[in-house]
């Protein structure tokens, strides 16, 4: 079984551009997650999807976070303008049924905000 | 909400137990959670318990819970230099959709 991919791996870009992450989940799985981790910190949750809706984004900053999942399958998250402080590794997640928070994790993507 | 917090580092030598303890602040979690984290790499899941549990083994991994105290210990025996990585104690809350809720990690050295 194929897990969670990501991509890209890493990512440079200077403050107040903008920059997208892609998530693939594990086939058949409902619900998909964003997660930031900060270096030295554990996964703190930014955006929850059941199929393509979302479940919890309480904690995204929609003034410059966005996310979407079209058709229920791949999502994108997008930081438009970016801060130094978004500097983390974004964990997209996935599992079979909202509720068990039994996730599978991809590798994420390391960003950076020069 | 809820709070979860780790000890920050540990370190043993190969061959003895290696015990990573986590106290989480709200009773109505539902699952708790242990994932392993190694360099440049996503979360593993390790193993899962129910809050209605005290104890789950799992090969060389020991999950105890204390309800009461809200203590939650991973016991690794026998310790391996492979199982040197970071490990997140993590709890959720059902009808709270499954997110999961951090601990800041606990670094666990292994030394031959």
């Amino acid at each position: 079984e194929a897990g969670v991919a990501q991509s890209p791996r890493y990512k440079i870009i200077e403050k107040r551009q903008s920059v997208a992450f892609w998530c693939n989940p594990i086939s058949g799985h409902a619900t998909l997650y964003w997660y930031q981790q900060i270096l030295g910190q554990g996964p703190k949750l930014l955006i929850q999807f059941q199929n393509n809706g979302v479940v919890d984004d309480s904690q995204l900053p929609k003034d410059r976070f966005s996310a979407e999942r079209l058709k229920g399958v791949d999502s994108t998250l997008k930081i438009q303008p970016a801060k130094l402080e978004d500097s983390a590794v974004y964990l997209c997640a996935s599992s079979l049924q909202t509720g068990s928070g039994e996730a599978f994790f991809g590798q994420g993507t390391r960003l950076t905000v020069v | 909400g809820e709070d979860v917090e780790q000890s920050l580092f540990l370190s043993v030598r190969e061959g003895d137990s290696s015990v990573i303890n986590c106290t989480y602040t709200d009773s109505s979690s539902t699952y708790l959670y242990w994932y392993k984290q190694e360099p440049g790499a996503g979360l593993q899941l390790l193993t899962y318990i129910f809050s209605n549990m005290d104890m789950k083994q799992d090969q060389r991994l020991t999950v105890l819970l204390n309800k009461k105290d809200k203590h939650l210990s991973l016991r690794i025996a026998d310790t391996q230099t492979g199982d040197s990585a970071i490990y997140f104690c993590a709890g959720s809350i059902y009808n709270q959709g499954g997110k999961l809720i951090f601990g800041q990690g606990t670094e666990l050295s292994v030394k031959p």
